[in-house]
């Protein structure tokens, strides 16, 4: 079956030290994969994508991701965090047999401290 | 941009009342659709749609229904809300197949059921 799992449920970071959000996939099939961004009270905000191009991928506002297709692996980073970036991230996965539904992971809350 | 309006912001309902939740996109997208939010399960697909008149069930629609009867609006209806319904509820719109687009998501309507 195919999931994605993401790590970590709650992440607490400095402002101006690295961000990383960790998130898995399981698929038999090839992956597009999806960074989503949820400010409080917002709707969803695409951040980044993959879809089969090349592995690293640079989305909005500093943030990039990694597939590894070895380690079945795409990680959200981001070199130094910032107050506005406090929100909710989710890694959602869709599948080429299955081109028009999307797979979501359960969220990673982002905290920045000052 | 592509802009998905739903109707509501925050909504408050009676048990057993009939809900319809009005989801409006501006850009000529095939595909809609309806997801829940809840806190520790991510977001959960209720019903989709491919085009006018047609619907597809996603992974949890007991309990809802849908209608498309024109290509910019998708309704999903609550026939009879319990109170287990509450939670924020999102629309998504796609032009086509969605792997290379991304999805497009409204501001989410927080229904609650008492």
């Amino acid at each position: 079956a195919q999931s994605v799992t993401q790590l970590d449920s709650h992440v607490s970071v400095s402002e101006g030290t690295p961000v990383l959000l960790r998130c898995n996939y399981s698929s038999s099939y090839s992956p597009s994969l999806f960074w989503y961004v949820q400010h409080p009270n917002k709707g969803l905000q695409l951040l980044l994508k993959y879809t089969s191009a090349a592995t690293l991928v640079k989305g909005i506002n500093g943030f990039e991701a990694e597939f590894k297709k070895s380690e079945t692996s795409f990680h959200l980073t981001k070199p130094s965090a910032h107050m506005s970036d406090a929100a909710e991230y989710f890694c959602v996965v869709s599948f080429l047999y299955n081109t028009d539904k999307l797979i979501f992971g359960t969220g990673t809350r982002l905290q920045v401290f000052p | 941009d592509v802009k998905v309006t739903q109707s509501s912001r925050y909504l408050v309902k009676r048990t057993g009342e009939k809900v319809f939740l009005e989801c409006v996109q501006d850009m000529d997208h095939e595909n809609m659709f309806w997801y829940r939010q809840d806190p520790g399960l991510g977001l959960r697909l209720i019903y989709f749609s491919y085009d006018v008149k047609m619907k597809e069930k996603g992974d949890i629609p007991e309990g809802y229904s849908v209608s498309r009867e024109k290509k910019e609006r998708f309704s999903l209806i609550l026939e009879s809300a319990s109170t287990n319904q509450t939670s924020m509820y999102l629309c998504a719109s796609t032009l086509g197949a969605g792997l290379s687009y991304g999805y497009t998501f409204g501001s989410g309507t927080r229904l609650t059921v008492v």
